[in-house]
């Protein structure tokens, strides 16, 4: 138990389908991220939430929406996704502090587009 | 941040202890070394982390060569829980903990 918790653990959904991913730490951390890792690939930075306001977006495509209501939660909003969008999708969050830190991530939902 | 080289994939004995290798050549002066771990279809867990000095936690321990240039993260007595995908990252305090570019890491397997 790292802290970070994400809801649901398995998804699965049609190409037509809107659905959301939900992640939630409470650890008090004002950083949060969502990462995407493909099969036999390496994780991919997709967002980055500081202080509830998106600081990066790594060129990723409008049919993922990220929402931060506050510094513990950030939901990712899918629609209209394509099978290749199925992979593994893991949240993070860190404290951002200045100091040296590390990130703890969820577990993560394992998407499936059919 | 530096970019890092890995071995692809090692294998270790039960109950020995398993040293993975890192190359950070183009390391910085003030770039921390982090080593975080992937077990299958889960979440990255932090491992350690350390700037020039080695260092040691109830997880593992982490030799830096004084230029700085490369790194061992040792798993003192592997266990079969211990198979996973380690990352060896590197990264400015500057830059948040979560912006992590975790590369292909080395997988390791521990066999009975």
């Amino acid at each position: 138990e790292t802290g970070v918790t994400q809801t649901p653990r398995h998804l699965v959904m049609g190409m037509t389908n809107k659905k959301s991913l939900k992640c939630e730490q409470h650890l008090g951390h004002n950083a949060m991220y969502w990462y995407k890792q493909s099969a036999k690939k390496p994780l991919e930075l997709m967002f980055v939430y500081n202080f509830k306001e998106q600081t990066e977006n790594n060129s990723v495509p409008s049919r993922f929406s990220p929402e931060c209501p506050n510094s513990s939660h950030l939901f990712l909003h899918l629609h209209t996704l394509q099978p290749e969008d199925s992979a593994l999708y893991l949240c993070a969050s860190s404290q951002e502090s200045g100091q040296r830190t590390e990130a703890f991530f969820g577990q993560g939902t394992r998407l499936t587009v059919v | 941040d530096a970019k890092t080289t890995q071995p692809t994939s090692m294998d270790c004995a039960e109950g020995r202890a398993a040293n993975l290798p890192c190359n950070h050549s183009t390391i910085s002066g003030n770039e921390y070394v982090y080593w975080y771990r992937q077990i299958h279809s889960q979440g990255p867990q932090y491992i350690i982390h350390g700037l020039k000095n080695n260092e040691t936690n109830e997880m593992a321990s982490l030799i830096i060569t004084e230029d700085r240039k490369s790194s061992t993260l040792i798993l003192p007595h592997a266990t079969l829980r211990d198979t996973a995908v380690y990352y060896c990252i590197v990264r400015s305090p500057n830059t948040n903990a979560g912006k992590s570019t975790f590369g292909d890491g080395t997988t390791l397997t521990v066999k009975p």
